[in-house]
Order: structure tokens, then C-alpha cells, then sequence
């Protein structure tokens, strides 16, 4: 499996946007990115994914490196609701996730 | 639309026993996968079901199967429960192909004792 790494943890003030990176060195030309968060007691929630381009949709934007080595996570404007562990994961035509251990964020009022 | 629901939500067992976890996909789609996940870690990838049949299996025993009825629901088999099989267990629908979104459900969380 591809693998993709992570910070721990991150954190942030409310209203303020939260950079999340991933850094995938050995992703292939098929692999999807996707990202997902899982809040507590809840089952992991689809956020975005996108293979060259960058993408934006309602909950955040994903900032693919030119050489696709590494990716970046946006949430524009975090509020406590998005307090929650984040996963990085390549997605290829093998059609399983496979999640790492995430990065955890912490959001401050 | 329901999204995918899971069955039961929590369920208490003794090892040795069999435990049988029931999921049922997103309106639409055709695809079931399972994942395990122990408290603190990311979710493992069991096994994924597609047209009734198991079609990716992750690093898991024989000891976990599964089987997928023609109405795209499925349901996840553990035999002889060992104490380490304690933990939650997540059913996530999509459609077929690498790029597609996978919908969660909240999980069953097994307890073996």
C-alpha cells in the first residue's frame, strides 16, 4: 500500500483556517487523494479527494503539489464542529482505504 | 435516504462465541466494505463485497467472512471470538472504482469478554 504521513496533532482557533498537511512521496499516477474525518463516537465522514488539480467543495479545499508528493487540507474557516481526526489516504484502483493513524485537531473557542 | 445503517449498534459476546454484524448500503450503491478499528487507531480494511462476492481482502484471519445478498446488503461473520476482536466495527458503501466517496455508517462496537 502506498503510504502517507501525517502530523499527530494540530491546532487552531476558531473562525481561523487550518492547514492540514500529507505528504505521499510514493503515490502512483492512478492514486486518488481523499480525505476523511472521523468525529468522536461517529463513523468517518468523506470530505474531498481529487487526483492533479486542486478541489474545492462546501466543507473544504485540497491543495495537490505539482509532482502530487505531497497534498494540503484546507479548512477555510474552522469551527468547533470540526474538531475531529483527519485521514489522508491514497485511494487506488484496488478499491480499499487504507487509513494511517491521522492527524488530530484541536479547535479553540 | 437512510444513508447506511448498521445493526445492531452495540453487542456484548464471550470468546469462542460467533457474532454475526449486519449493514445496509447507501440507497444506490453496489459496493461493501468493512473495516475494523481498535480504540486510538485508524480503521483496518477487513474485506470489500461487490456483486456477491469478496473481492479485496485485507490482512484479516479466516476466522472473519462475509457475504453480500443480491439487494447489495451484506453482513460481516467473526467465529471463535478472541478477546483482540474487541473493537468497532464500520461498514462503508460506494460505488465501484477507485475515485468514488465511501459513506460510513456509526459502527457496531463488539465487546468480547
Amino acid at each position: 500500500d502506498a503510504k502517507t504521513t501525517q502530523p499527530n496533532s494540530m491546532e487552531s482557533n476558531e473562525e481561523e483556517p487550518v492547514h492540514l498537511p500529507c505528504n505521499h512521496s510514493t503515490i502512483s499516477g492512478t492514486d486518488y487523494i481523499h480525505w476523511y474525518r472521523q468525529l468522536p463516537s461517529q463513523g468517518p465522514e468523506y470530505v474531498i479527494h481529487g487526483l492533479t488539480s486542486n478541489v474545492n467543495n462546501r466543507m473544504a479545499s485540497l491543495a495537490i503539489a505539482e509532482d502530487r508528493k505531497s497534498s494540503t487540507l484546507i479548512l477555510h474557516r474552522a469551527t468547533l464542529r470540526d474538531a475531529a481526526v483527519y485521514y489522508c489516504i491514497l485511494g487506488s484502483n484496488d478499491y480499499k482505504l487504507s487509513f494511517g493513524a491521522g492527524t488530530t485537531v484541536t479547535v479553540r473557542a | 435516504d437512510a444513508g447506511v445503517t448498521q445493526s445492531p449498534t452495540h453487542l456484548i459476546k464471550t470468546r469462542g462465541q460467533q457474532v454475526t454484524l449486519r449493514c445496509s448500503p447507501k440507497s444506490g450503491h453496489d459496493t461493501v466494505s468493512w473495516y475494523q478499528q481498535a480504540l486510538g487507531q485508524g480503521p483496518q480494511f477487513i474485506f470489500q463485497y461487490y456483486e456477491e462476492e469478496e473481492r479485496q481482502r485485507g490482512n484479516f484471519p479466516d476466522r472473519f467472512s462475509g457475504h453480500q445478498f443480491p439487494n447489495y446488503s451484506s453482513e460481516l461473520n467473526v467465529n471463535a471470538l478472541l478477546l483482540g476482536d474487541s473493537a468497532l466495527y464500520l461498514c462503508a458503501s460506494s460505488t465501484t472504482g477507485g475515485d468514488t466517496e465511501a459513506f460510513f455508517g456509526q459502527g457496531t462496537r463488539l465487546t468480547v469478554v
